[in-house]
């Protein structure tokens, strides 16, 4: 139940192109949901995140949409460019416990120029 | 503003040895968290300090412990060293409120022969 399934585990997208990575979680009392980009050799660093009380939060070309009665969410990259290639990764947490974070498997994203 | 500093970057390791790993957080973070990131498994919380105790804590042996000093700085130790523990280690650091922002640093790659 403390389980946060994404996918797929690879996309590749052309440059210009709609990005969309998902997730799916079960426990219904997460309460922060929050999506992290990684490049090699660095560590993960936060990208954007949303509360369950809302449907969707926009952040320049980065959208998260959510939906708490299908326990999904998703990521969605806009206008994808090369520099957008990372492996990225959804996340969950309960909000009194924001610091410890079940991970999904992660998604290496490469946007072809 | 300085970012969160891990050290030491690389190490090898026998089975049976043991490894402490340092973290220096974010100047006026409180809390600290440790991550393991591996292929197989992604990344999973290992535990989180705040103001020198432990407020959280993930589902790993007793081998593998943590402590902060009154300066939020924390190291963490694995003793009796097993192939599976070979790693990337991140910590994180925060503010330890609600936001839930978390600030890797780049971790200590740990290979256990």
């Amino acid at each position: 139940q403390q389980q946060v399934k994404q996918s797929p585990q690879s996309l590749i997208v052309q440059k210009g192109g709609i990005s969309i990575i998902n997730c799916a979680y079960e426990n219904t009392a997460f309460d922060y949901f929050p999506w992290y980009q990684q490049f090699p050799g660095k560590g993960p660093a936060l990208l954007i995140a949303i509360r369950p009380d809302v449907s969707e939060k926009k952040e320049g070309r980065f959208t998260i949409s959510f939906n708490k009665s299908a326990k999904q969410f998703s990521l969605h990259i806009m206008d994808s460019q090369p520099g957008d290639s990372a492996t990225y990764f959804c996340a969950a947490s309960l909000i009194q416990g924001a610091q410890k974070l079940v991970f999904g498997q992660g998604t290496r994203l490469t946007i072809n120029p | 503003k300085a970012g969160v500093t891990q050290t030491p970057r690389y190490l090898i390791k026998t089975r049976g040895q043991q490894v402490t790993l340092s973290c220096s957080p974010i100047s006026g973070h409180r809390s600290v968290s440790w991550y393991q990131q591996t292929p197989g498994q992604g990344l999973q919380f290992l535990f989180e300090y705040f103001s020198e105790t432990q407020r959280n804590k993930g589902n790993f042996p007793g081998r593998f412990s943590g402590r902060q000093f009154s300066n939020s700085r924390s190291e963490m130790n694995v003793s009796t060293l097993e192939l599976g523990d070979s790693a990337l280690y991140l910590c994180a650091s925060s503010s330890g409120g609600r936001t839930g922002e978390l600030f890797f640093g780049e971790g200590s790659r740990l290979t256990v022969l």
